[in-house]
Formats: structure tokens, C-alpha cells, sequence
């Protein structure tokens, strides 16, 4: 258990609609992060979160958003799902003095 | 523009060889290199870091190794393991903690 937790794991769903996906970091961590891996490509960066302001936006869809609670939780919030939008989609979490990021497990979406 | 690319898609050895993933990179702005190891079904695993100041770092079976004139990086692995099956990104940090991640490259690690 890496202590960022993702739910839900697996979410399957139809084109044109909405699902949120929702993460938990590792205690302590104020920074998250979001990605997206697509069929065995790379990691591509979605978008941070830290202390629950947006800090940083990657290649991110307008169809999607995100937030962070003051509970330091953070949801993705996928809209007007297209079949290209299946995906893994990971969190992951950071302390601000340290290099690396902790992962959760991912959640898979697929769109049918 | 990939600022960050591992150009082997997939790399197959023996158990007891040595594995040896490259990573290159454009931004002279990166301070860290990390190397994360990832198993189907889970998410990436922090493996083995080095700061831009270093050329070498090495923990146990692993080293990773820059070149910051060719802005290279690559990890070794000796030897390997067929544990050692799995996708590896390299990943570069520039300001404010930001993570660019490569392609990956699947290792695959025969007995």
C-alpha cells in the first residue's frame, strides 16, 4: 500500500458521459497530481493541485476538471466521455521538499 | 515536444545479464532525474533518483548514471532478475516539483 488511494479501481461507462474519479493522497502531502496513461503509452501529465489550488495544467481536455477539498482529497471529473478517453488514470501525491511522487494503484476507465 | 524520451520501447535479456534502459532529455532546466518501475495492474514505483549535481548513483543492484554534457541519463540493472519484468519510466523535475515522465520502456528478463 503506498498510502495514496484511488477509487474507484475498474469504472466502466458510455460515451457522453460524466464520472469522477477520486484520489486520496499519502498523509501529510499537500501536493497531487493527476495523469493519464493511454494503451501502454507514457505518463501524460493532467494537471497539480497543491493545498487545494490549482498549480500546474498539462494536457488536459476541456471536458475535464479537477479540484482539491480541504481535506486534501481531489477528484477528476471527466465529461462528454469519448471512446478515446479510455484510459488509466493515476494520482499521485508529493511532499513539497521531497523529489519524487507517490502513486496510487490507478483507476481503469473504459468507454464503451 | 517530448522534453523527455526513452527511445527503446522494449528490451529483452537474460537472467544474470545486465539490463540498460537510456533516457534522453532537451530541458537544461531539470535538476533530479528519477527512474520509476511499473507492474501491470499498479501503479509506478519510485525506484532510484540522482541529483543533476552527480553523475552516479547506485543502490544495490541498480545505478543510475548522467550525462549532463550529452543530457543523458540510463539505469543499469546487474544482475537481472526476472522479477525485474516491468515498464520503466525515467522522469525529470524541473521548478515547483513538476515530474515529466518518458514513454517507458517494457523490460522483459528471461530465466
Amino acid at each position: 500500500d503506498s498510502g495514496v488511494t484511488q477509487t474507484p479501481k475498474h469504472l466502466i461507462t458510455a460515451t457522453g458521459q460524466r464520472v469522477t474519479l477520486r484520489c486520496s493522497p499519502r498523509s501529510g502531502d499537500l501536493s497531487v497530481y493527476w495523469y493519464q496513461q493511454s494503451l501502454d503509452q507514457g505518463l501524460q501529465f493532467l494537471i497539480q493541485y497543491y493545498n487545494g489550488e490549482e498549480r500546474a495544467k498539462g494536457n488536459i481536455l476541456e471536458r475535464f476538471s479537477a479540484q482539491q477539498f480541504p481535506d486534501l482529497h481531489s477528484e477528476l471529473n471527466l465529461s462528454s466521455l469519448e471512446l478515446g478517453d479510455s484510459a488509466l488514470y493515476f494520482c499521485a501525491s508529493s511532499s513539497r521538499d521531497l523529489g519524487g511522487y507517490t502513486f496510487g494503484s490507478g483507476t481503469r476507465l473504459t468507454v464503451v | 515536444d517530448q522534453q523527455v524520451k526513452q527511445n527503446s520501447p522494449s528490451l529483452s535479456v537474460q537472467e544474470g545479464r545486465i539490463s540498460i534502459l537510456n533516457c534522453d532529455y532537451t530541458n537544461s532546466m531539470f535538476d533530479y532525474f528519477l527512474w520509476y518501475k511499473k507492474y501491470p495492474a499498479e501503479g509506478p514505483t519510485f525506484l532510484i533518483s540522482i541529483s543533476s549535481i552527480k553523475d552516479k548513483n547506485e543502490d544495490g543492484r541498480f545505478t543510475v548514471f548522467l550525462n549532463k554534457s550529452a543530457k543523458h541519463l540510463s539505469l543499469h540493472i546487474v544482475p537481472s532478475q526476472p522479477g525485474d519484468s516491468a515498464v520503466y519510466f525515467c522522469a525529470a523535475r524541473e521548478a515547483g516539483n513538476m515530474l515529466t515522465f518518458g514513454g517507458g520502456t517494457r523490460l522483459m528478463v528471461k530465466p
